[in-house]
């Protein structure tokens, strides 16, 4: 699996964007990216994945470059209850997908 | 969607004992799901993928006669902390599902 860069930290303030982005710059053809948050005490939680092309779900949208190697995930009204560490990941997406590797992903802190 | 239980959600055991861990699949069919093994204030470390009728599969440094994994049913894969120490305090996490991105609620062993 392709390593995985993200900042250490974000704020956000309550009500805006939050934009948290990675790196993934080693990336291979077949692989996908991949969107987790874990709240504290709690297990992971699936957020969105894509290929290429953007997508967007209830809770957030993907972007990845061009070239994909980098991408960005937009919480587009941020509220506290999104303060979580965010991880990208980036995998083939087959059955034995669910083997992930987890870097030290993003601690998004919603303010007020 | 996926639903992946997992139980209990915390346990405390005295040192020397066993613990085991339950990671339950409510509405798929799991031939194949994972452990997690996450110390405080760190990412989440792949420990095994467990195969249901088969024999685990260990990551390296993972001692496979200590972390014991049983995935006899496609409902069900137990992982079972042997001897237990206070070394062993974790939070352990299963995953599972298409492509494997639902995880369990996770299980906070403290072992005193």
């Amino acid at each position: 699996d392709a390593k995985t860069t993200q900042p250490p930290s974000m704020d956000c303030a309550e009500g805006r964007a939050a934009n948290l982005p990675c790196n993934h710059s080693t990336i291979s053809g077949n692989e996908y990216v991949y969107w987790y948050r874990q709240i504290h005490s709690q297990g992971p939680q699936y957020i969105i994945h894509g290929l290429k092309n953007n997508e967007t779900n209830e809770m957030a949208s993907l972007i990845i470059t061009e070239d994909r190697k980098s991408s960005t995930l937009i919480l587009p009204h941020a509220t506290l209850r999104d303060t979580a560490v965010y991880y990208c990941i980036v995998r083939a997406d087959n059955t034995n997908a669910g083997k992930s590797t987890f870097g030290d992903g993003t601690t998004l802190t919603v303010k007020p | 969607g996926a639903v992946v239980s997992q139980h209990p959600s915390w346990v405390i055991c005295k040192s020397g004992t066993s613990v085991k861990i339950e990671c339950r699949s409510l509405d798929f069919q799991a031939t194949t799901m994972f452990w997690y093994r996450q110390f405080p204030k760190q990412s989440l470390m792949l420990m095994a993928t467990s195969n249901e009728g088969s024999k685990a599969t260990y990551e390296q440094g993972v001692e496979k006669d200590k972390f014991l994994i049983n995935h006899a049913s496609l409902t069900l894969s137990t992982l079972t902390v042997t001897s237990a120490h206070p070394e062993d305090s974790s939070f352990y996490i299963c995953s599972g599902g298409p492509y494997g991105y639902t995880f369990g609620s996770g299980t906070r062993l403290t072992v005193v």
